[in-house]
């Protein structure tokens, strides 16, 4: 089955620098990647998703690359805030019978004032 | 997210126990996700449900059970053959396979 590797698993930026996460996939045939951010005891929230006919994605100080080709795609936010603080997941969807979601272990992201 | 709903926030199990968590989704949704959470670790899949009457095991279903008899209710049983069963559960629906999950607020489960 597909298995998602996340790094890094703790990252620590000054607020208004960047940050940026990784995620690689094993499977070929996956064709979306979303990305959810998750705070303390809450629900993870999508933020948001590329599929893989795309290769970036931008939503305002949110960007996301997808490298086919390498198998990894990345999460870009700029001009980070303290409530950009939470854990971030990445997750990529196979094709055919295999079209669950496979997640990342997480990146625990602090933006220090 | 409003729409998907999880009972309760916090469950105990004792030992030998069986105990049944509640999620509920009023989006129409036809497919609905059940996922275990770990400290410092990811999300990983129960079951999941494409429609009425049909489910499927995910990554780590042994221990668990789960129904669909209804399009908007995926009740997920946690049985005493799960032997390590404290985690968080979360429960996601979406309209189909693949489409965009979305997550309820999630139970979390302790053994006493």
């Amino acid at each position: 089955g597909e298995n998602v590797e996340q790094h890094p698993s703790t990252l620590s930026v000054q607020e208004g620098d960047s940050a940026v996460i990784k995620c690689t996939y094993s499977d070929s045939a996956s064709n979306y990647f979303p990305w959810y951010k998750q705070e303390l005891g809450k629900r993870p929230q999508l933020i948001i998703d590329i599929r893989s006919n795309v290769g970036e994605k931008k939503d305002q100080r949110i960007a996301v690359t997808l490298n086919k080709t390498a198998k990894h795609f990345s999460l870009h936010i700029t001009e980070t805030q303290p409530e950009d603080s939470a854990v971030y997941f990445c997750a990529a969807r196979g094709a055919g019978s295999a079209r669950q979601l496979t997640f990342g272990s997480g990146t625990q992201l602090t933006v220090l004032p | 997210d409003g729409g998907i709903t999880q009972s309760p926030k916090y469950l105990f199990r004792k030992e030998g126990q069986n105990v049944t968590l509640s999620c509920e989704q009023n989006l129409n949704h036809d497919a609905m996700y059940w996922y275990r959470q770990d400290p410092g670790q990811g999300l990983r899949l129960i079951y999941y449900s494409q429609i009425v009457n049909d489910f499927q095991k995910g990554d780590i279903a042994e221990g668990y059970s789960v129904s669909r008899e209804k399009k908007e209710s995926f009740p997920l049983t946690v049985t005493s053959a799960q032997k390590n069963p404290t985690a968080f559960y979360l429960c996601a629906s979406s309209l189909g396979l693949e489409e965009t999950q979305y997550f309820g607020p999630g139970t979390r489960l302790l053994v006493l």
